[in-house]
């Protein structure tokens, strides 16, 4: 099992310019989130997902937009990038809540984005 | 609205013990702790659940208050592994599908 995994690694881009982060899991879980993760602010949910075809906002949507057309991947797209969207951006998963400790979060290696 | 945790930074020798809140302002239905190396992503530790009993993991072990809306992770006997920083992240009442709000994090650091 890969687990969570995160493509692109590491991306530098211009300002104005469009990317999508592509988050897959190989756990068959329901859940899928994308965070923010700056210097001293801990980790933000941009968005997140309980389910194929579903998604909804988190903490700090503004600026990007997420799919999930297949239950193991979840897109997180920034459609004009801003200096301030630079960040590492970790995916993470995770199975049914049901009180029985199914609600862990399996995080992703993250990705570093600079936007110049 | 995240949580807060207390303290933001703590140095410790080897073998000394350390303890980090975490605060809520909201009802809380679970905690979540992790712990993510410089560089790394996060790694769960354990949740507590609403009404469970403290729970442990090897030398770490941690607590939830409901009333009080808070939970402490102790640290006993600390390793050079236990370096990191501890992310606490409640989930609110009727469970955390929608995600986890995390606390700013602390830092601890722990010294031979």
């Amino acid at each position: 099992n890969a687990g969570v995994t995160q493509t692109p690694k590491f991306r530098v881009l211009k300002t104005g310019q469009s990317m999508t982060l592509l988050c897959a899991q190989d756990m068959n879980h329901e859940y899928m989130y994308w965070y923010r993760q700056d210097p001293g602010m801990g980790l933000r949910l941009i968005h997140y997902s309980v389910g194929e075809g579903t998604t909804a906002k988190g903490e700090v949507p503004d600026g990007y937009n997420v799919s999930r057309l297949k239950k193991q991947n979840f897109l997180l797209g920034l459609e004009s990038a801003a200096p301030s969207q630079t960040s590492v951006y970790f995916c993470a998963s995770s199975g049914q809540y049901g009180g029985g400790g199914q609600e862990t979060q399996y995080f992703g290696p993250g990705t570093r984005l600079l936007v110049l | 609205q995240q949580p807060v945790q207390s303290p933001q930074a703590v140095i410790l020798r080897e073998g000394e013990d350390a303890v980090i809140n975490c605060s809520s302002s909201k009802a809380l239905y679970s905690v979540h702790w992790y712990r993510q190396k410089h560089g790394e992503a996060p790694v769960f530790l354990m949740i507590l659940l609403k009404g469970g009993e403290q729970k442990g993991h090897d030398k770490i072990s941690a607590s939830f208050n409901e009333k009080k809306q808070q939970s402490s992770l102790y640290l006993t006997a600390s390793q050079l592994s236990y370096s990191g920083t501890y992310f606490c992240g409640p989930s609110r009442a009727g469970g955390g599908a929608d995600g986890l709000t995390f606390g700013k994090g602390t830092h601890l650091i722990i010294q031979p």
